[in-house]
């Protein structure tokens, strides 16, 4: 059954603390792998895909990589308006269907 | 561009009361799709809608009815609520050729008494 899991649940960082988020899937073809980041009652933000294993994307503070197994939203010196939730996706091919880790909460402290 | 917008934002609902949430994009996309949220379970699917005129269900279709009339609006109906629906519902929607993202609506707050 293709499963997506993200860990920690939640993480609290100093500001400038650097740190990462895992999400490990299985799927029997990753399509692309998406992390997204939602703030308190709002809707998710798209960030990145990454579609095959080694490819590496980045963003400001943020940076994700991907393996065959798992991918990693590498955070450099965050500061409090980083704080939000991360919420990892896979797609596999042949369907148009998302499928969606629970999310890390990340709260980052002045 | 207004990307996606849902309507209502925030909505009391009574059990067996029936409502429709209103999902539209300015993208041209011509995938779209119904999600809720729900504390520990992370964004589950409901419908979903490769085009004009096509519905498909998701992971958790039961008591939901949808429409795909117009290219650009994606309707979730909910003929009969119940508590159990009470949650955040998010439509997203995403381009059929070249990059797979998906773009998120800002939610929809529903309570079911």
């Amino acid at each position: 059954e293709d499963q997506v899991t993200q860990s920690p649940e939640a993480l609290r960082l100093q500001e400038g603390e650097s740190s990462s988020l895992n999400c490990s899937y299985t799927v029997s073809g990753l399509r692309g792998l998406f992390w997204y980041r939602q703030d308190p009652g709002k809707g998710p933000e798209f960030l990145f895909t990454l579609y095959s294993a080694g490819e590496e994307k980045e963003k400001e503070r943020l940076k994700a990589t991907l393996t065959k197994k798992e991918s990693f939203l590498h955070i450099t010196a965050p500061k409090p308006e980083d704080s939000a939730t991360y919420l990892c996706a896979v797609q596999e091919w042949g369907t148009y269907k998302y499928i969606f880790g629970t999310g890390t909460r990340l709260k980052v402290l002045a | 561009n207004a990307g996606v917008t849902q309507t209502p934002k925030f909505r009391v609902l009574k059990t067996g009361q029936s409502m429709t949430l209103l999902c539209a994009q300015d993208m041209n996309h011509e995938y779209m799709y119904w999600y809720r949220q729900d504390p520990g379970m992370g964004l589950r699917l409901i419908h979903y809608s490769v085009g004009e005129g096509t519905t498909a269900k998701g992971e958790v279709p039961d008591g939901y009815n949808v429409s795909r009339l117009k290219k650009q609006n994606f309707l979730l109906g909910l003929e009969s609520a119940a508590p159990s629906q009470t949650s955040v519902y998010f439509c997203a929607s995403q381009q059929a050729t070249g990059g797979n993202e998906q773009y998120f609506g800002p939610g929809t707050r529903l309570t079911v008494t």
